[in-house]
């Protein structure tokens, strides 16, 4: 059943630290990893991803890495700023299953001045 | 740029009435999805579609319907809406072939309440 009131993982940091948001993800099945971010009031806008044939991938300040042996996705946000706020997304897209993504809770990121 | 439009972002309706959210692409791709959002509960996947009307049940698709008569527009049908549908609904698109992974495009989001 739904479980009502659940608090997402927060994530504190300082602006202009790295930040890292880590993913666990489910299906060692999965081929094709995504993070998306979410502003408040706003749909999910895509980041990065990542195919499994690949262990990093960079884009604009961001990096993401793929741990397959224990099912680990991690983001990294080079110098934090405070439009970074948001809520971040991982996603998995099991092979079989077409362009179906599989979302994560979500970690919410909050930036200090 | 890839836009995706819904057709509220607000929406207050009663018990038992039928609701229709309306989400529409304007870059021809082939896949779209209808999700809800819920406080903790991330993003649970309703009813996808990989062509016109064709349509797949996602992980919760009960106590809805969808319908995709044109490539562009998705729409998510609430046949009679109850107060534990209240919840943020998102449409999203992606263009990958034959519904292969790929990046998936959100709408803004429809914020809808039931009372």
């Amino acid at each position: 059943g739904e479980s009502v009131g659940l608090h997402l993982p927060t994530l504190s940091v300082q602006e202009g630290d790295n930040s890292i948001i880590n993913c666990a993800y489910s299906n060692s099945a999965s081929d094709y990893f995504i993070w998306y971010k979410q502003e408040s009031g706003k749909g999910p806008q895509f980041i990065i991803d990542i195919r499994s044939n690949m262990d990093k991938r960079q884009g604009q300040r961001v990096t993401v890495l793929l741990n397959k042996t224990v099912k680990h996705l991690s983001l990294q946000i080079a110098a934090t700023q405070p439009g970074d706020s948001a809520v971040y997304f991982c996603a998995e897209n099991l092979s079989n299953q077409g362009g179906k993504l599989i979302f994560g809770q979500g970690t919410e990121l909050s930036v200090k001045p | 740029d890839v836009k995706v439009t819904q057709s509220s972002r607000y929406l207050v309706k009663r018990t038992g009435e039928k609701v229709f959210l309306e989400c529409v692409q304007d870059m021809d791709h082939e896949n779209m999805f209808w999700y809800r959002q819920d406080p903790g509960l991330g993003l649970r996947l309703i009813y996808f579609s990989y062509d016109v009307k064709m349509k797949e049940k996602g992980d919760i698709p009960e106590g809805y319907s969808v319908s995709r008569e044109k490539k562009e527009r998705f729409s998510l049908i609430l046949e009679s809406a109850s107060t534990n549908q209240t919840s943020m609904y998102l449409c999203a698109s992606s263009l990958t072939a034959s519904g292969g992974p790929g990046e998936q495009y959100f709408g803004p989001g429809t914020r809808l309440t039931v009372t």
